[in-house]
């Protein structure tokens, strides 16, 4: 199966500055069709996961367009331009390429220094 | 508005069943794919299974497969998930989970339902 390996574990931030996780593939994230399955996933806290960022940079519904993705083969990054107080959660990236199975990253914590 | 329901989590002793409802609301449930996805106390999120739109395909992870079974009835719009021989570390947040197409999958999640496995 496909390792996702997220860094920082923890990211403390202040309020309106930038922050950024970092999600390495154990294998290229590139698909037979062409495309790169890897998206992006906020857990807030006491609340379920929110589909974020699909297809490496493509903003879910209702996104704020703060929230940015990039990277491509096996190296991908979230970034959020300006970190706000409703930000504050844990950050999962989620592949799908090589599914079976769909596999996660361990999840960044994102925390207001 | 989509809307995912879970229910019939609780504490189960080990080797016994429970099987967990996911109801759907405010979209055309025959249409989409459907996940159960699970999330142990204070840990990261784990994917459990999947059922095609149509029942037609099912796939599971490792840590499941052949203890546990999904389907749905696309006339009751009900997503099930059968857990059988459970074991103390199936312990955990189980949610449902809705794809909008190939390349947005768990696009809509449910609040979960907790399932403790213990004696």
């Amino acid at each position: 199966d496909v390792v996702l390996t997220q860094t920082p574990l923890s990211s403390p931030v202040t309020l309106g500055q930038p922050a950024s996780i970092s999600c390495r593939s154990s294998q290229s994230l590139v698909h037979s069709d062409g495309n790169t399955y890897l998206s992006w996933l906020q857990q807030r806290p006491g609340q379920p996961p929110r589909l974020l960022i699909y297809k490496i940079s493509n903003r879910f519904s209702g996104v704020p367009d703060r929230f940015s993705g990039s990277g491509a083969g096996t190296d991908f990054t979230l970034k959020i331009s300006r970190v706000e107080a409703e930000d504050v959660g844990v950050y999962y990236c989620m592949q799908a390429t090589h599914f079976p199975p769909l596999t996660f990253g361990g999840g960044t914590k994102v925390e207001i220094k | 508005q989509v809307q995912l329901v879970e229910s019939g989590g609780g504490v189960v002793q080990p080797g016994r069943s429970l099987r967990l409802s996911c109801a759907a609301s405010g979209f055309t449930f025959g249409s989409y794919g459907m996940h159960w996805v699970r999330q142990a106390p204070g840990k990261g999120l784990e994917w459990v299974a999947v059922i095609w739109y149509d029942g037609s395909q099912k796939y599971y992870g490792d840590s499941v497969k052949g203890r546990f079974t999904i389907s749905r009835d696309n006339s009751k719009n009900m997503l099930y998930l059968q857990m059988n021989s459970l074991r103390a570390e199936d312990t955990a947040v189980y949610y449902c989970a809705r794809d909008t197409g190939w390349d947005q999958l768990l696009a809509y999640w449910g609040q979960g339902t907790l399932v403790s496995v213990s004696s």
